[in-house]
């Protein structure tokens, strides 16, 4: 049972373009979310993390977008950057802090962005 | 501060053998926890400890199990190995009380042959 989907399994992007990851969860109790960037090679890494009573939060240029009501979040990176090419996973987890609770992750987006 | 590390980076072992893998957690963090990642899937959780217990798992079979020390340091053991548990290894840490995501190590890449 995949509570936390990602359906694009690729993206890609021009330099300087909008990416847009999309991601979706069936578990309703969900009300912490997180996307991790990872590279080859290296362990996931923590980008921007959203609570359930926001609807965006924004970290230079990164902003995640919540919609409860359909169970759904985006990550949207402006302008993106080559250095930004990695694999983006969505992770959710229950109780508002991340810190102690599991977190369930999606499939991962890999995204690359072109000059 | 350093971060997560874990070793070895890799690892090759026989269907029916045990592995441990280790895990220092980030400075300052009391909470570790492991994730599984099979190719081309995201990480699975598969237990979680603080304060040297463990405190949550995954669905995943007794033959996983797992230590913390005083130091918070980690160790994962797989007894029984099977060829599906061919994975990365993930250790990622955490304050109890944090609001950011966990630290992820680069984790153990196990081959069972």
């Amino acid at each position: 049972d995949q509570q936390v989907k990602q359906n694009s399994p690729s993206l890609s992007v021009q330099e300087g373009r909008i990416s847009i990851l999309n991601c979706d969860y069936t578990n309703s109790m969900f009300d912490y979310f997180l996307w991790y960037k990872k590279y080859p090679a290296e362990g996931p890494t923590f980008l921007i993390s959203i609570s359930s009573i926001k609807d965006k939060n924004e970290d230079g240029r990164f902003t995640v977008f919540l919609n409860k009501s359909a169970k759904h979040l985006s990550l949207h990176i402006v302008p993106s950057q080559p250095g930004d090419s990695a694999v983006y996973f969505c992770a959710a987890s229950l109780g508002v802090t991340g810190g102690g609770n599991k977190l369930t992750f999606g499939t991962g987006t890999q995204l690359k962005v072109e000059l | 501060e350093t971060g997560v590390t874990q070793s070895p980076t890799h690892l090759i072992k026989t269907r029916g053998q045990q592995v441990t893998l280790r895990c220092s957690s980030q400075s300052g963090h009391n909470t570790v926890s492991w994730y599984q990642q099979a190719l081309g899937q995201g990480p699975q959780f598969i237990f979680q400890y603080y304060r040297e217990e463990e405190n949550g798992r995954g669905n995943f079979p007794p033959r996983f199990s797992g230590l913390q020390f005083p130091n918070y340091s980690s160790e994962l053991n797989v007894n029984a190995l099977e060829l599906d548990d061919s994975a990365l290894y993930l250790c990622a840490s955490t304050r109890r009380d944090a609001v950011e995501g966990y630290t992820f190590g680069s984790g153990t890449r196990l081959t069972v042959v």
